[in-house]
């Protein structure tokens, strides 16, 4: 059973640009959760997702961001022209339907490098 | 507002030696704390958890003690080892479904 799998791991992107992460949640996992993470800060919560539905997005930025998890295919993290701020490491984690976010497991992050 | 937080970025100590790695907290409505460890490059892995009904929970070469009267908990790693070496995370959750993460405390072992 692969762990929570996100890629790219790293991923460079010009201001202006877009940027897309993918994250694919262990096998049976319906929630998924994503994570920002500045260098030497814990982790930010940014939204809750399961299968077609933004369950919480209170983390996320009012602008340029948006999350979806569609019926097949993974969960996208999409930052519309990023800027120098939005780089940081992003994580993704996933549970099972029974599961909170509290025993979710995590994937390795994509690191976002805007230049 | 409410916060998570650690008393020490970076401890270091020698391989062999107990570790103690210190978080503080404030939300009193938090039910349930966890402790992750973080390798470089790596995303957070679950350490171990504890409720707030316990005081304290022992897993392998760990324990976490929970001092409810002060808002304090606490990782404590026996018998060190160089593959210890991360940064470790508490967060609390529980209050807020969403746990709540700490900056994070480094831990380097010196072998």
């Amino acid at each position: 059973n692969a762990g929570v799998m996100q890629n790219p791991r790293h991923l460079v992107r010009r201001r202006g640009q877009e940027a897309r992460l993918r994250c694919s949640p262990m096998k049976g996992h319906s929630h998924v959760y994503w994570y920002r993470q500045l260098p030497e800060e814990g982790l930010k919560f940014m939204v809750y997702l399961q299968k077609e539905n933004i369950i919480d997005e209170s983390g996320m930025p009012k602008e340029r961001f948006s999350a979806e998890f569609p019926k097949e295919g993974p969960s996208i993290l999409r930052i519309q022209q990023v800027v120098r701020g939005d780089s940081a490491a992003y994580f993704c984690a996933s549970s099972p339907r029974d599961r909170g976010p509290t025993e979710a497991f995590f994937g390795q992050g994509t690191r976002l490098t805007v230049v | 507002g409410e916060s998570v937080g650690l008393h020490l970025p970076t401890l270091s100590v020698q391989e062999g030696d107990n570790s103690i790695i210190n978080c503080a907290y404030s939300n009193s409505a938090s039910d349930y704390f966890i402790w992750y460890k973080q390798e470089s490059g790596k995303g957070p892995q679950f350490i171990i958890d504890i409720r707030s009904n316990m005081d304290k929970r022992q897993g392998q070469r760990v324990t976490v003690l929970l001092n409810k009267t002060v808002k304090h908990l606490s990782l404590q790693i026996a018998a060190t080892q160089p593959g210890d070496s991360a940064v470790y995370f508490c967060a609390e959750g529980g209050g807020s479904y969403i746990p709540t993460f700490g900056r994070g405390t480094s831990l380097i072992v010196h072998p």
